[in-house]
């Protein structure tokens, strides 16, 4: 069983809908990490956390540390927020990150 | 500046040539890393630099031979590639080692081996 676990692996929405993509992992964890990446393209990092709620536009991003569970959640959906969207851990003790599978996201207009 | 700079964004070598990656950023970031990205496949990670020195190798074959000449360069120099090395590579950057400091990535170099 992999230790960082998302859900859904895809997820199709039309504009304008609420999108919420899971993450559950399994080891202890210094922060967990939320990455965007488009088709072909770089990574972009939108929210670590430790605790609690972080929000940034559109965005917001949730754990519950004694879940092991994290949420990022998208309001008012847009075409251009399609993207694989990568759930990470930085494992406590690590220097490395833990990935998840990704999901990938596609918002019909 | 807040990017992490990767050259060329696109590559293609045959298995007999010798090409480097290049990846540099001016943030005072003093870890810096190299991934490998597989088609619709996580990250994996290859090496992580501390302070200019190599801290981690994941059991990389020697055919890909990573340099960190300063602080804000990291070279990934291939050389003999296999086609199963085709692949998206990306770097990254923190502030320093350990899980309290957000990652910088870079757009990446996809590289086709022929």
């Amino acid at each position: 069983k992999n230790e960082v676990e998302q859900s859904p692996q895809n997820l199709t929405a039309q504009e304008g809908e609420f999108i919420t993509i899971n993450c559950s992992y399994s080891v202890g964890i210094s922060a967990l990490h939320w990455l965007q990446q488009h088709p072909g393209g770089g990574i972009v990092s939108l929210f670590m956390l430790s605790s609690g709620k972080k929000k940034h536009g559109r965005l917001i991003a949730t754990i519950n540390i004694q879940e092991k569970h994290s949420s990022l959640h998208i309001t008012a959906s847009h075409p251009r927020d399609s993207a694989v969207y990568i759930c990470a851990v930085g494992k406590r003790g690590a220097q490395k990150l833990v990935f998840g599978q990704g999901t990938r996201l596609t918002i019909n207009p | 500046d807040t990017e992490v700079t990767q050259t060329p964004k696109h590559l293609v070598m045959g298995m007999t040539n010798k090409k480097s990656l290049k990846c540099e950023q001016h943030m005072g970031h003093r870890a810096m890393y190299w991934y490998k990205q597989k088609a619709k496949k996580p990250p994996e990670l290859m090496f992580v630099y501390s302070y200019e020195k190599l801290s981690i190798n994941e059991s990389v074959p020697s055919r890909f031979s990573p340099e960190c000449p300063n602080s804000s360069l990291l070279n990934l120099h291939l050389h003999a590639l296999q086609p199963e090395d085709s692949a998206l590579y990306l770097c990254a950057s923190s502030q320093d080692l350990g899980q309290r400091y957000g990652y910088t990535f870079g757009s990446g170099t996809r590289l086709t081996v022929v």
